[in-house]
């Protein structure tokens, strides 16, 4: 079945420690694949995308993502987070044969410790 | 980027009443706007698309007269939420999209936390 799945539910980093969250997809056609953050009780803000081209997307807030066709993967990933980085994650697709839907991942918390 | 707005942020209803929950594109024309629904700590679930001038297309599931969805203008697209009861307590998001085709981003409204009473 055609799905976008984020394997952790939650994860805690410390302060200053690097993070990576996993995004894999499976899809026949590689999707267009973004990175949406989500505050509590707040609606979705774009942290990047990615369409074609390099498979090393650069992102707001510091954040990054690699695009590994062989692993169908979208990691995201970031080298030192801060506490405002705490929040819920979301992986998402437009399948290669959707016009527009975007199709979301299950969701990762992220937790910081002090 | 640009704005998306959706009114209200908040509502409270009783049980059997009908509510609207507003999306606006402020600084663009949003062709197609999509209505997710978000239950606590789960993922977006898309429920509808709706496009400028034409019934939206609901997603499996979803019942089309219970959720009336209406994209009047280009700016605007509504959700009412009928004959309302507590297992339709969630979150609701709206998206929109100035243009059609796979590689445009989407903007997302704040979100409407809606309880049912």
């Amino acid at each position: 079945a055609q799905s976008v799945t984020q394997p952790d539910i939650h994860i805690t980093v410390s302060e200053g420690a690097s993070l990576e969250l996993r995004c894999n997809y499976s899809y026949g056609a590689t999707p267009y694949l973004f990175w949406y953050v989500q505050s509590p009780g707040q609606g979705l803000q774009l942290l990047l995308k990615y369409f074609s081209g390099d498979t090393l997307v650069q992102g707001i807030k510091g954040f990054e993502a690699e695009f590994k066709r062989s692993q169908s993967s979208f990691n995201l990933r970031k080298p030192s987070v801060h506490w405002s980085d705490a929040a819920e994650y979301f992986c998402a697709v437009v399948p290669y044969s959707s016009a527009s839907k975007i199709i979301f991942g299950s969701g990762t918390r992220l937790s910081i410790r002090p | 980027g640009a704005v998306v707005s959706q009114h209200p942020s908040r509502v409270i209803c009783k049980s059997g009443t009908s509510v609207k929950i507003e999306c606006r594109s402020l600084d663009f024309q949003a062709t197609t706007m999509f209505w997710y629904r978000q239950f606590p700590k789960q993922s977006l679930m898309l429920m509808a698309t709706s496009n400028e001038g034409s019934k939206a297309t609901y997603e499996q599931g979803v019942e089309k007269d219970k959720f009336l969805i209406n994209h009047a203008s280009l700016t605007l697209s509504t959700l009412t939420v009928t004959s309302a009861h507590p297992e339709d307590s969630s979150f609701y998001i709206c998206s929109a999209r100035n243009r059609m085709g796979r590689n445009t981003e989407a903007f997302f409204g704040q979100g409407t936390r809606l309880t049912v009473v």
